[in-house]
């Protein structure tokens, strides 16, 4: 079985620049999550999406940050414009179902680099 | 405010011996607690998964404890191989709706 796929794997972008990120997470897998991970620190949850619906988006920065998953398929998360404090590792995961007896899978992350 | 504390941020243990990793939360009264393992430049990888209702959970050579009056839970690893070193994380599930809240992290190091 394929895990969840992320990339790019690497991004290096000046501040008030725009990056996207691109998760595929595991087939089947109707819950969708991006967590940010700032060195040194647990990954932080900015949104949970399932299938195409939001579930939560409580901690996302709304006025830079925006995610979507048309499908409810693939998702894409975008930060526009990059601030420096934005430098950390933007997770993905994917689980089966939304209650927490359904295990998340974590892709190998994007490390961001805003300079 | 909400917090979640995991004992120190690095743990050496030498090989065979039990390593105990400690998180502790306050102003929580979470549905689900998990652990995972994450090695650098790795996403998080589940280990386990304990209910508030449990008192333990063993997987091979892990154990887990959840104290929900002390607000701790308590991860163990018995006969510790170097193969184990890595960072651990334990996350609170405040609403069974499967959204985390991460620890810090403990990285442990395991000494041959």
């Amino acid at each position: 079985e394929a895990g969840v796929a992320q990339s790019p794997r690497y991004k290096i972008i000046e501040k008030r620049q725009s990056v996207a990120f691109w998760c595929n997470p595991i087939s089947g897998h109707a819950t969708l999550y991006w967590y940010q991970q700032i060195l040194g620190q647990g990954p932080k949850l900015l949104i949970q999406f399932q299938n195409n619906g939001v579930v939560d988006d409580s901690q996302l920065p709304k006025d830079r940050f925006s995610a979507e998953r048309l499908k409810g398929v693939d998702s894409t998360l975008k930060i526009q414009p990059a601030k420096l404090e934005d430098s950390a590792v933007y997770l993905c995961a994917s689980s089966l179902g939304t209650g927490s007896s359904y295990e998340q899978y974590f892709g190998p992350g994007t490390r961001l680099t805003v300079t | 405010s909400q917090k979640i504390e995991q004992n120190s941020e690095a743990l050496n243990i030498q090989e065979g011996k039990t390593a105990t990793l400690t998180c502790n939360y306050t102003n929580y009264s979470p549905a689900y607690l998990q652990w995972y393992r994450q090695d650098p430049g790795r996403g998080p990888v589940f280990l386990l998964l304990i209910r508030e209702n449990e008192k333990e959970k063993r997987k091979e050579r892990l154990k887990v404890t959840f104290d929900t009056t002390l607000k701790q839970s308590l991860f163990h690893i018995t006969a510790s191989q170097p193969a184990d070193s890595a960072t651990y994380l334990c996350a609170l599930d405040l609403t069974g709706a499967n959204n985390l809240f991460f620890g810090t992290g403990t990285r442990l190091t395991v000494i041959p």
